[in-house]
């Protein structure tokens, strides 16, 4: 079954300590993307990758940090979470660039406390 | 950037009723609209796209509209359900996306 997993679904943490979202998709994607969800703002586009050893910051970068050395995967990793960070986070994938659908992961709601 | 602004912020329809939600873009090399639908709970989840070499397009009960010179893209909805009730996203994209702030559809049986 064609799909992006993101793990885990919650997670409540302290601030300053470090964590990891996953993400992976088995569907041969070259783009990869993060978003956070906050209410009244919409999805705003964290970090996309193109492909394989390339990323790019999108609209909210501050704070976060990616990677993409396989094509599967696309962790999410904040170093020093703050509370501002507390947010519904989507991962998601598509066939290349910004022209074809987008098929997100269920979702990753994180609280920093 | 590209600033996408999306219209209304909240709308509700008696059921059987049309429903539209539009959305304005900035950026002229913006080439691909989806739309995304997100139910409670769920994630986003595509319901219809448009390129920018395209003005409209339908799919049974749904339509989008894109108008490349004014820089702005609609959302058509004919026949409302209940089950259309969620909220609705509009996104514009070159190699980013950028989303609109969404429109929380309420169809009333």
């Amino acid at each position: 079954e064609a799909q992006v997993t993101q793990n885990p679904r919650y997670l409540i943490t302290v601030t300053g300590k470090k964590l990891t979202v996953t993400c992976s998709q088995n569907m041969n994607h070259e783009y990869m993307s993060w978003y956070r969800q906050d209410p009244g703002l919409g999805l705003r586009q964290i970090y996309y990758s193109m492909n394989v050893e390339v990323t790019d910051k999108g609209d909210v970068p501050e704070g976060y940090k990616v990677s993409r050395k396989e094509k599967r995967n696309f962790p999410l990793i904040l170093e020093s979470p703050s509370p501002n960070q507390t947010s519904l986070y989507f991962c998601a994938s598509s066939l290349d660039r910004g022209k074809n659908i987008q098929y997100f992961g269920a979702g990753t709601r994180l609280s920093v406390l | 950037g590209e600033n996408v602004e999306q219209h209304p912020s909240t709308l509700s329809v008696q059921e059987g009723d049309s429903a539209v939600i539009k959305c304005t873009y900035s950026d002229s090399a913006s080439n691909y609209f989806p739309w995304y639908k997100q139910e409670l709970g769920k994630r986003p989840q595509l319901i219809i796209d448009i390129r920018s070499n395209v003005g409209e397009k339908k799919d049974q009960r749904i339509a989008v509209t894109l108008n490349k010179t004014a820089k702005h893209f609609s959302l058509h909805i004919t026949e409302t359900q209940p089950e259309d009730s969620a909220v609705y996203f509009c996104a514009a994209s070159g190699n980013q996306f950028y989303f609109g702030t969404g429109t929380s559809l309420t169809v009333i049986p």
